[in-house]
């Protein structure tokens, strides 16, 4: 079974540019999560979909981060415009079902991103 | 809102010693508990989980009990090897909403 997939793996830009980040999930996993995890830290839960809608993005900064699930598989992350304090790891995870049945989450690589 | 405490690493342990990992959560509700795995090179990965109080998740030698009254999920095992060597994360899913929050995360290094 494929894991979760995860492009660029690294990725370097300059403050005020705008970056995207791909996320493909296990097959058949309704639940996609979104996390940073900055260096020395653990990882923060930007937001989650349950098949194609937002389940919460509470803690996703909505003026410069977006985020969409089309069809309920595939995800995109943006940053525009990026700020140095954005530099981090992006972590995307699936599971099978309801966030609410705390299934196993799968994570993928991850993207490397600086900000210069 | 919710959290989760570790106890601060480097841990540096010799083969064969006894590991604890402290884990402290403050959530509403009765949260699911986790500690996840990271190798070096590699992704997070779930090494156990316990879902209600007093349960016991247990993985690869590794195991750690749900406390409610104390708040607690340390991580315990035996005897460590050198393949243990990772960054142990302990994580709470609360229930009530459904929503996942980490610790920082302690690295743990074992030697030969």
């Amino acid at each position: 079974e494929a894991g979760v997939a995860q492009s660029p793996r690294y990725k370097i830009i300059e403050k005020r540019q705008s970056v995207a980040f791909w996320c493909n999930p296990i097959s058949g996993h309704a639940t996609l999560y979104w996390y940073q995890q900055i260096l020395g830290q653990g990882p923060k839960l930007l937001i989650q979909f349950q098949n194609n809608g937002v389940v919460d993005d509470s803690q996703l900064p909505k003026d410069r981060f977006s985020a969409e699930r089309l069809k309920g598989v595939d995800s995109t992350l943006k940053i525009q415009p990026a700020k140095l304090e954005d530099s981090a790891v992006y972590l995307c995870a699936s599971s099978l079902g309801s966030p609410l049945r705390t299934d196993t989450q799968y994570f993928g690589p991850g993207t490397r991103l600086t900000v210069l | 809102g919710d959290s989760v405490t570790q106890m601060e690493g480097p841990v540096t342990l010799s083969e064969e010693a006894f590991l604890t990992i402290n884990c402290t959560y403050t959530a509403t509700g009765y949260p699911s508990l986790f500690w996840y795995v990271q190798y070096p090179g590699e992704g997070l990965q779930l090494l156990l989980k316990a879902t209600k109080a007093d349960d016991k998740g247990s993985n690869k030698g590794f195991e750690a009990t749900y406390r409610k009254e104390t708040t607690s999920f340390h991580l315990e095992k035996g005897s460590v090897q050198v393949s243990d060597s990772a960054v142990y994360f302990c994580a709470l899913i609360n229930t009530n909403a459904g929503k996942s929050t980490f610790g920082d995360g302690t690295t743990l290094t074992v030697k030969p």
